[in-house]
Protein backbone atom coordinates (compact mmCIF):
# COMPACT_ATOMS: atom_id res chain seq x y z
CA UNK A 1 0.00 0.00 0.00
CA UNK A 2 1.54 3.44 -0.74
CA UNK A 3 1.95 5.76 2.10
CA UNK A 4 1.18 9.47 1.90
CA UNK A 5 3.09 11.66 -0.44
CA UNK A 6 4.06 15.00 -0.60
CA UNK A 7 5.72 17.47 -2.84
CA UNK A 8 7.95 18.88 -3.13
CA UNK A 9 10.76 18.01 -0.69
CA UNK A 10 12.40 21.19 -0.17
CA UNK A 11 12.30 24.54 -1.23
CA UNK A 12 13.43 27.91 -0.94
CA UNK A 13 11.62 31.27 -1.21
CA UNK A 14 12.33 34.80 -0.36
CA UNK A 15 10.28 36.66 2.44
CA UNK A 16 6.37 38.22 0.59
CA UNK A 17 6.97 35.36 -2.50
CA UNK A 18 4.23 32.69 -2.04
CA UNK A 19 4.24 28.24 -2.18
CA UNK A 20 2.19 25.97 -2.70
CA UNK A 21 2.60 22.07 -0.80
CA UNK A 22 0.70 19.10 -2.69
CA UNK A 23 -0.40 16.09 -0.26
CA UNK A 24 -1.85 13.05 -2.01
CA UNK A 25 -3.02 10.57 0.97
CA UNK A 26 -3.40 7.30 1.50
CA UNK A 27 -5.68 5.27 -0.57
CA UNK A 28 -9.43 5.65 1.03
CA UNK A 29 -8.42 7.74 3.86
CA UNK A 30 -11.43 10.21 4.20
CA UNK A 31 -9.22 12.75 7.15
CA UNK A 32 -6.71 14.96 5.86
CA UNK A 33 -4.05 17.25 8.30
CA UNK A 34 -1.66 19.53 7.98
CA UNK A 35 1.17 19.91 10.24
CA UNK A 36 3.56 22.53 11.07
CA UNK A 37 6.72 21.81 12.86
CA UNK A 38 9.27 24.23 13.80
CA UNK A 39 12.52 22.89 14.16
CA UNK A 40 13.12 21.60 17.82
CA UNK A 41 9.29 21.23 18.47
CA UNK A 42 6.90 18.65 17.84
CA UNK A 43 4.34 19.16 14.97
CA UNK A 44 1.25 21.68 15.25
CA UNK A 45 -1.78 20.93 13.60
CA UNK A 46 -2.75 23.70 11.02
CA UNK A 47 -6.07 22.47 9.75
CA UNK A 48 -7.65 18.87 9.25
CA UNK A 49 -10.47 17.94 6.53
CA UNK A 50 -12.79 15.27 6.86
CA UNK A 51 -13.46 14.29 2.85
CA UNK A 52 -13.29 18.04 1.69
CA UNK A 53 -14.79 19.92 4.50
CA UNK A 54 -12.66 21.49 6.91
CA UNK A 55 -12.77 20.07 10.61
CA UNK A 56 -10.42 21.90 12.64
CA UNK A 57 -8.51 25.09 11.36
CA UNK A 58 -8.04 26.72 14.88
CA UNK A 59 -4.29 26.97 14.32
CA UNK A 60 -4.33 28.53 10.46
CA UNK A 61 -2.69 31.98 10.34
CA UNK A 62 -5.29 32.84 7.55
CA UNK A 63 -4.18 36.36 7.09
CA UNK A 64 -1.27 33.94 5.13
CA UNK A 65 -2.31 30.49 4.75
CA UNK A 66 -4.99 28.71 2.96
CA UNK A 67 -5.29 24.81 2.13
CA UNK A 68 -8.03 22.93 0.04
CA UNK A 69 -9.10 19.72 -0.47
CA UNK A 70 -10.98 19.40 -3.66
CA UNK A 71 -12.73 16.60 -4.26
CA UNK A 72 -12.04 15.35 -1.24
CA UNK A 73 -9.01 13.17 -2.43
CA UNK A 74 -5.67 15.68 -2.72
CA UNK A 75 -4.90 18.56 -0.71
CA UNK A 76 -2.88 21.95 -1.18
CA UNK A 77 -1.81 23.99 1.56
CA UNK A 78 -0.66 27.97 0.21
CA UNK A 79 1.77 30.02 2.28
CA UNK A 80 1.17 33.97 0.54
CA UNK A 81 2.97 36.12 1.41
CA UNK A 82 5.79 33.90 3.41
CA UNK A 83 7.31 35.68 6.52
CA UNK A 84 10.72 34.31 7.86
CA UNK A 85 9.09 32.45 10.78
CA UNK A 86 6.54 29.92 8.47
CA UNK A 87 10.57 28.28 7.91
CA UNK A 88 9.63 25.10 8.95
CA UNK A 89 8.55 21.27 7.62
CA UNK A 90 5.49 20.92 6.96
CA UNK A 91 3.80 17.65 6.98
CA UNK A 92 0.88 16.03 5.88
CA UNK A 93 -0.72 12.61 7.39
CA UNK A 94 -4.16 10.83 6.75
CA UNK A 95 -6.22 8.38 8.50
CA UNK A 96 -8.94 6.14 7.55
CA UNK A 97 -11.58 8.38 10.16
CA UNK A 98 -11.88 11.27 12.23
CA UNK A 99 -12.08 10.78 15.84
CA UNK A 100 -9.59 7.84 16.01
CA UNK A 101 -7.15 5.70 14.36
CA UNK A 102 -3.27 6.02 13.49
CA UNK A 103 -2.82 8.70 11.64
CA UNK A 104 0.01 8.19 8.78
CA UNK A 105 2.43 11.20 7.98
CA UNK A 106 4.32 11.93 4.83
CA UNK A 107 8.03 12.64 4.50
CA UNK A 108 7.34 16.35 4.78
CA UNK A 109 8.17 19.47 2.55
CA UNK A 110 11.20 21.60 3.86
CA UNK A 111 10.63 25.22 3.51
CA UNK A 112 13.22 27.93 4.02
CA UNK A 113 12.19 31.58 3.92
CA UNK A 114 15.29 33.83 3.41
CA UNK B 1 -6.02 22.02 26.18
CA UNK B 2 -4.16 18.90 26.86
CA UNK B 3 -0.83 19.22 27.89
CA UNK B 4 2.29 16.38 27.02
CA UNK B 5 5.37 15.97 28.43
CA UNK B 6 8.08 13.87 27.34
CA UNK B 7 10.81 12.02 29.27
CA UNK B 8 13.75 12.38 29.43
CA UNK B 9 14.39 15.28 27.10
CA UNK B 10 17.67 13.56 25.96
CA UNK B 11 19.29 10.19 26.20
CA UNK B 12 22.92 8.88 25.11
CA UNK B 13 23.13 4.82 25.12
CA UNK B 14 25.94 2.64 24.13
CA UNK B 15 24.89 -0.11 21.88
CA UNK B 16 22.66 -3.02 23.38
CA UNK B 17 21.63 -0.90 26.12
CA UNK B 18 17.62 -0.77 27.23
CA UNK B 19 15.72 2.00 27.71
CA UNK B 20 12.32 3.64 29.13
CA UNK B 21 10.48 6.53 27.09
CA UNK B 22 7.89 8.10 29.39
CA UNK B 23 5.00 10.14 28.22
CA UNK B 24 2.22 12.47 30.62
CA UNK B 25 -0.91 13.68 29.35
CA UNK B 26 -3.39 15.67 31.25
CA UNK B 27 -6.17 14.57 30.31
CA UNK B 28 -8.10 11.63 28.76
CA UNK B 29 -7.63 10.81 25.68
CA UNK B 30 -8.86 8.42 22.69
CA UNK B 31 -5.63 8.47 20.68
CA UNK B 32 -1.90 7.91 21.63
CA UNK B 33 0.63 7.18 18.84
CA UNK B 34 4.29 6.39 19.83
CA UNK B 35 6.48 8.22 16.39
CA UNK B 36 10.47 8.04 15.80
CA UNK B 37 11.62 10.84 13.44
CA UNK B 38 15.01 9.80 11.86
CA UNK B 39 17.68 11.94 10.95
CA UNK B 40 15.63 12.76 7.65
CA UNK B 41 12.92 13.98 9.24
CA UNK B 42 10.71 11.30 8.60
CA UNK B 43 7.67 10.04 11.02
CA UNK B 44 7.82 6.61 11.45
CA UNK B 45 4.70 5.03 13.44
CA UNK B 46 5.74 3.08 16.13
CA UNK B 47 2.98 2.05 18.46
CA UNK B 48 -1.06 3.23 17.88
CA UNK B 49 -1.64 2.39 21.88
CA UNK B 50 -4.74 4.20 23.93
CA UNK B 51 -4.44 1.80 26.03
CA UNK B 52 -2.91 -1.45 26.67
CA UNK B 53 0.60 -3.08 25.68
CA UNK B 54 1.72 -3.75 22.45
CA UNK B 55 5.02 -5.41 21.07
CA UNK B 56 6.45 -5.00 18.14
CA UNK B 57 10.15 -6.83 17.98
CA UNK B 58 13.09 -4.78 19.91
CA UNK B 59 9.82 -2.41 20.90
CA UNK B 60 6.72 -2.34 23.33
CA UNK B 61 4.74 0.07 24.88
CA UNK B 62 2.39 0.34 27.49
CA UNK B 63 -0.40 3.00 27.97
CA UNK B 64 -2.14 3.47 31.05
CA UNK B 65 -4.92 5.59 30.34
CA UNK B 66 -6.45 6.15 33.82
CA UNK B 67 -3.09 7.17 35.45
CA UNK B 68 -2.23 8.96 31.95
CA UNK B 69 0.87 8.14 31.21
CA UNK B 70 3.19 5.45 28.23
CA UNK B 71 5.80 4.08 28.32
CA UNK B 72 8.12 2.83 25.48
CA UNK B 73 10.50 0.60 26.01
CA UNK B 74 13.09 -0.44 23.78
CA UNK B 75 15.20 -3.19 23.85
CA UNK B 76 19.49 -4.34 22.71
CA UNK B 77 19.46 -0.86 20.97
CA UNK B 78 20.95 -0.36 17.63
CA UNK B 79 22.42 2.75 16.01
CA UNK B 80 19.72 2.75 13.48
CA UNK B 81 17.16 3.51 16.42
CA UNK B 82 18.83 7.07 16.95
CA UNK B 83 16.68 10.11 16.39
CA UNK B 84 14.07 11.86 18.11
CA UNK B 85 10.80 9.66 19.60
CA UNK B 86 7.42 11.82 20.06
CA UNK B 87 4.26 10.82 21.99
CA UNK B 88 0.99 13.16 20.56
CA UNK B 89 -2.14 12.23 21.56
CA UNK B 90 -5.51 12.66 20.65
CA UNK B 91 -8.79 13.33 22.21
CA UNK B 92 -12.84 14.68 21.70
CA UNK B 93 -14.28 14.31 17.90
CA UNK B 94 -11.61 15.28 16.09
CA UNK B 95 -8.97 12.97 16.92
CA UNK B 96 -5.97 16.31 16.41
CA UNK B 97 -2.78 14.88 17.85
CA UNK B 98 -1.21 17.08 20.65
CA UNK B 99 2.59 15.95 20.57
CA UNK B 100 5.49 15.97 22.82
CA UNK B 101 8.43 17.96 23.00
CA UNK B 102 10.41 14.85 22.08
CA UNK B 103 13.12 12.56 23.52
CA UNK B 104 16.70 13.02 21.49
CA UNK B 105 17.94 9.37 21.30
CA UNK B 106 21.60 8.58 20.65
CA UNK B 107 22.74 5.16 20.11
CA UNK B 108 26.44 4.86 19.99
CA UNK B 109 28.53 2.03 18.85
Amino acid sequence: EAGVAQSPRYKIIEKRQSVAFWCNPISGHATLYWYQQILGQGPKLLIQFQNNGVVDDSQLPKDRFSAERLKGVDSTLKIQPAKLEDSAVYLCASSLESGRGTQYFGPGTRLLVL
Amino acid sequence: GIQVEQSPPDLILQEGANSTLRCNFSDSVNNLQWFHQNPWGQLINLFYIPSGTKQNGRLSATTVATERYSLLYISSSQTTDSGVYFCAVGGGATNKLIFGTGTLLAVQP
